[in-house]
């Protein structure tokens, strides 16, 4: 069965500063990964996603996530942090029956 | 531009009186899901649609029911909300077979219950 365990329900940064939210994997066959955010009140947005084309992928906002099968791991980064980037983060592997398996997502506190 | 659109986006209800939830979408595509989302929590899988195939979830509470009249419209009826359904609603659909299972996210529905 597919799993998604993200590290730190809370990271707080400083506004300019590097951004890393951390999302490791269990899956018994090649995975699909995404990242997706969520502000207040609001449904979920895709970030970006892996589909096994290119290891380090690009998404909106200025995020990335490179997947490591060595590590199991798809972390999202972004080189600067802005007070808008302040959400809650979701990593999900895509499970069987058109079904995703969200982790528990991690709140991303940026202070200026 | 092509969307999911849910109504209404605040809902407030007595408990133990019926309320139906309602979704649409533009992007005609084949699955469409429900999920319940509490207060600091991912989303929690209620059911979805693979065309008119309704697939439940095994820990989804009889109180939840859904229909899918169409491809473009969902909703979702609670029976009798109780206090511990006050929750983000949120609908999201995929295109099915070869998406790799990415899914579309509505804005959500929140529900008080009174």
């Amino acid at each position: 069965a597919q799993s998604v365990t993200q590290l730190g329900s809370h990271v707080s940064v400083s506004e300019g500063a590097l951004v890393l939210l951390r999302c490791n994997y269990s899956s018994s066959v090649p995975p699909y990964l995404f990242w997706y955010v969520q502000y207040p009140n609001q449904g979920l947005q895709l970030l970006l996603k892996y589909t096994s084309a290119a290891t380090l992928v690009k998404g909106i906002n200025g995020f990335e996530a490179e997947f490591k099968k060595s590590e199991t791991s798809f972390h999202l980064t972004k080189p600067s942090a802005h007070m808008s980037d302040a959400a809650e983060y979701f990593c999900a592997v895509s499970g069987g029956f058109q079904k995703l398996v969200f982790g528990t997502g991690t709140r991303l506190l940026v202070s200026p | 531009d092509a969307m999911v659109i849910q109504n209404p986006r605040y809902q407030v209800t007595q408990f133990g009186k019926p309320v139906t939830l309602s979704c649409s979408q533009t992007l005609n595509h084949n699955v469409m899901y429900w999920y319940q989302q509490k207060s600091s929590q991912a989303p929690k899988l209620l059911f979805h649609y693979y065309d008119k195939d309704f697939n439940n979830e095994a820990d989804t509470p009889d109180n939840f029911q859904s229909r899918r009249p169409n491809t473009s419209f969902c909703f979702l009826d609670i029976r009798s909300p109780g206090l511990g359904d006050a929750a983000m609603y949120l609908c999201a659909t995929s295109p099915g077979e070869g998406s790799y299972n990415e899914q579309f996210f509505g804005p959500g529905t929140r529900l008080t219950v009174l």
